[in-house]
């Protein structure tokens, strides 16, 4: 099985612009979540989405928005960027059923100039 | 407030001794919790994973032992090997939310 893929891989954006990332699960997942690295904040969750909607938000503020799509693939935007956007992006699938195992793709660099 | 915690951010082992990863959870509604290695640049990989029902779970190499009255968990990598060299994070999560909180990880560095 192929697993979680995510484009772009890099990013540069400016300050004030607006991003568009891509997820694609391992087949058969159906839920999707988001995930923000930073070295100063470490992995925090973004969002989760499960047949095509929302289920759970972490803390972050409402620039950061999300969707998923009846075929499981997911897509996450943030917008009016900010230097503090710089990361990496990492997005997860799971299988609905059994244990809470997210198996996680390589993610997107995102950085903000 | 950070719930989960890997207060070792470093540690150097030697190739085929065991390698003890350390983390503490401070909400007791946590249930299920995961390891997982990550290299520069790539995705954290899942190793392994506990349910709170169990207070030890084996996968090859690597065995997580979880103490409950302690809030603690730990993994060991036994022998470690040089491939073993990276960063390792310990994740807690609640039955039911797919949201995994994380620690802040521990660079694990096998020496020859």
């Amino acid at each position: 099985k192929a697993g979680v893929t995510q484009t772009p891989r890099y990013l540069i954006k400016t300050r004030g612009q607006q991003v568009t990332l891509s997820c694609s699960p391992i087949s058969g997942h159906r839920s999707v979540s988001w995930y923000q690295q930073t070295p100063g904040q470490g992995l925090q969750f973004l969002f989760e989405y499960f047949s095509e909607t929302q289920r759970n938000k972490g803390n972050f503020p409402g620039r950061f928005s999300g969707r998923q799509f009846s075929n499981s693939r997911s897509e996450m935007n943030v917008s009016t960027l900010e230097l503090g956007d710089s990361a990496l992006y990492l997005c997860a699938s799971r299988a609905l059923a059994g244990r809470n195992e997210q198996f996680f793709g390589p993610g997107t660099r995102l950085t903000v100039l | 407030d950070q719930q989960v915690k890997q207060n070792s951010p470093s540690l150097s082992v030697q190739e085929g001794r065991i390698s003890i990863l350390n983390c503490d959870y401070t909400n007791s509604m946590f249930d299920y919790f995961l390891w997982y290695k990550k290299y520069p640049a790539e995705g954290p990989t899942f190793l392994i994973s506990i349910s709170s029902i169990k207070d030890k779970n084996e996968d090859g190499r690597f065995t997580v032992f979880l103490n409950k009255s302690a809030k603690h968990l730990s993994l060991h990598i036994v022998p470690s090997q040089p491939g073993d060299s990276a960063v390792y994070f310990c994740a807690a999560s609640r039955s039911g939310a797919q949201k995994l909180v994380f620690g802040q990880g521990t660079r694990l560095t096998i020496n020859p």
